[in-house]
């Protein structure tokens, strides 16, 4: 399969503990989003980088989230000292420049 | 980014009658893309617009690119069943409307 590749798939974690989710976008694609989407919403940007560099960051998103994209291939999005409130589905995104983007199935995170 | 809101929110429609789908910029937008979304499943790919007046169709699927740059709809014809799901519109850097779910009784 060589579509965008979310890991893991589900999550369960404690309140208070940290998660670390991965995305492995399309490999020629240079740009990567990260999402965040509850039930009924729309996906809720929270950022996106061209190649390596993180180029936008959602206001909304607070200081317990980052997200890292080393090489500018696989992503990874931290975030720490988890809350109930973070309890959503994690959506990642790749794309070419002005192109279409491809989603992956997503985590579901949830905050026990 | 720039923001996009999208009307209605919610529409309920007879299989087999017409629906659309509205998508509203308060600044020009360069370009527009549309994705659908199904029932547990994940936003998938419709459409681009880019030009000024834009209208492109896919069978029952028609996509209008307003002349300002600032609006945009999807009206899908003589709805079915496989229509349901929920529409997004996206705007530039990829912010998203938050969709108008679409559900089609037989």
């Amino acid at each position: 399969d060589t579509g965008v590749s979310q890991n893991p798939r589900h999550k369960i974690t404690k309140r208070g503990q940290n998660v670390t989710f991965r995305c492995d976008p399309i490999s020629e694609h240079n740009r990567l989003y990260w999402y965040r989407q509850t039930l009924g919403q729309g996906p809720e940007f929270l950022t996106y980088f061209q190649n390596e560099a993180q180029l936008e960051k959602s206001r909304l998103l607070s200081d317990r989230f980052s997200a890292e994209r080393p090489k500018g291939s696989f992503s990874t999005l931290e975030i720490q000292r988890t809350e109930q409130g973070d309890s959503a589905m994690y959506l990642c995104a790749s794309s070419l420049v002005g192109g279409e983007a491809f989603f992956g199935q997503g985590t579901r995170l949830t905050v026990v | 980014g720039q923001q996009v809101m999208q009307i209605p929110q919610y529409q309920h429609v007879q299989e087999g009658e017409d629906f659309t789908t509205y998508c509203n910029s308060s600044t020009t937008l360069s370009n527009i893309q549309w994705y659908k979304q199904r029932p547990g499943g994940h936003p998938v790919f419709l459409i681009q617009l880019v030009k000024s007046g834009e209208v492109k169709k896919q069978k029952r699927l028609t996509f209008q690119f307003g002349e300002a740059k600032k609006n945009s709809s999807l009206h899908i014809t003589a709805t079915q069943t496989t229509d349901v799901g929920t529409y997004f519109c996206a705007g530039p850097g990829l912010i998203f409307g938050k969709g108008t779910k679409l559900s089609v009784k037989p």
